[in-house]
């Protein structure tokens, strides 16, 4: 069974410091996608950045970098020089190629602070 | 080139009656997916749909919900006798042919049940 973990309910960070968001998965497919969303309080799904598990390197998006650690199945997000609309919920997700749903972890709310 | 669109963004309905839900996915998507999003909570996978067929409902609720995603028109998922335990964001996503990785997220309705 696929899972995605998210273990920090919430976090804060200064105004222009770099923060990390934590993500574990666990899958039995050989081949799977990650994702984050960002949802502020508006409440749409924001697409983020993508990591695929065959990827060499570590997806980028501007400010936004997935550290990611297959063997420790690790797929963080960190978002650098935060902004004060950076403040959201934020969602990891995981696909597997036979498994096209997505499965959502609980999600990480940040609260950037000026 | 629009994205995927729902409507109503907001839904109120009084226990017992019948909400409908609406997606239209983007140009040229066949696959559609719904999800739902409880309050504090991740998004969680309800049915997979292609053009007249429904591919997997197995995150749908058996009695009172059902899915459908005609050769002509929006997808539509619709709610029988609501309680207010359907209270929830309703979000729908598509994806072409051959990503099913990619899917790409409507605003969501939001459900309120009185």
């Amino acid at each position: 069974a696929q899972k995605i973990t998210q273990t920090q309910p919430g976090m804060f960070v200064q105004e222009k410091e770099a923060v990390t968001l934590d993500c574990t998965y666990d899958t039995s497919d050989p081949s799977y996608g990650l994702f984050w969303y960002k949802q502020p309080s508006s409440g749409e799904m924001i697409f983020l950045i993508y990591q695929g598990s065959y990827d060499q390197q570590n997806a980028t998006e501007g400010r936004y970098s997935l550290n990611f650690q297959k063997a420790r199945k690790s797929a963080n997000l960190v978002i650098s020089a935060s902004q004060l609309g950076d403040s959201a919920m934020y969602f990891c997700a995981m696909a597997g190629l036979r498994t096209y749903k997505y499965i959502f972890g609980t999600g990480t709310r940040l609260k950037v602070l000026a | 080139n629009a994205g995927v669109m729902q409507n109503p963004r907001h839904l109120v309905r009084r226990r017992g009656q019948e909400a409908r839900l609406r997606c239209s996915p983007m140009k040229g998507h066949s696959h559609v997916y719904w999800y739902r999003q409880l309050p504090e909570e991740g998004l969680k996978f309800m049915v997979y749909l292609q053009k007249e067929n429904i591919i997997d409902e197995s995150g749908m609720p058996k009695e009172r919900f059902s899915a459908e995603f005609p050769k002509e028109g929006p997808s539509i998922l619709r709610i029988q006798q609501v309680v207010r335990g359907d209270s929830a964001a309703y979000f729908c996503a598509s994806s072409q042919d051959s990503d099913l990785y990619e899917q790409y997220f409507g605003p969501g309705t939001r459900l309120t049940v009185t």
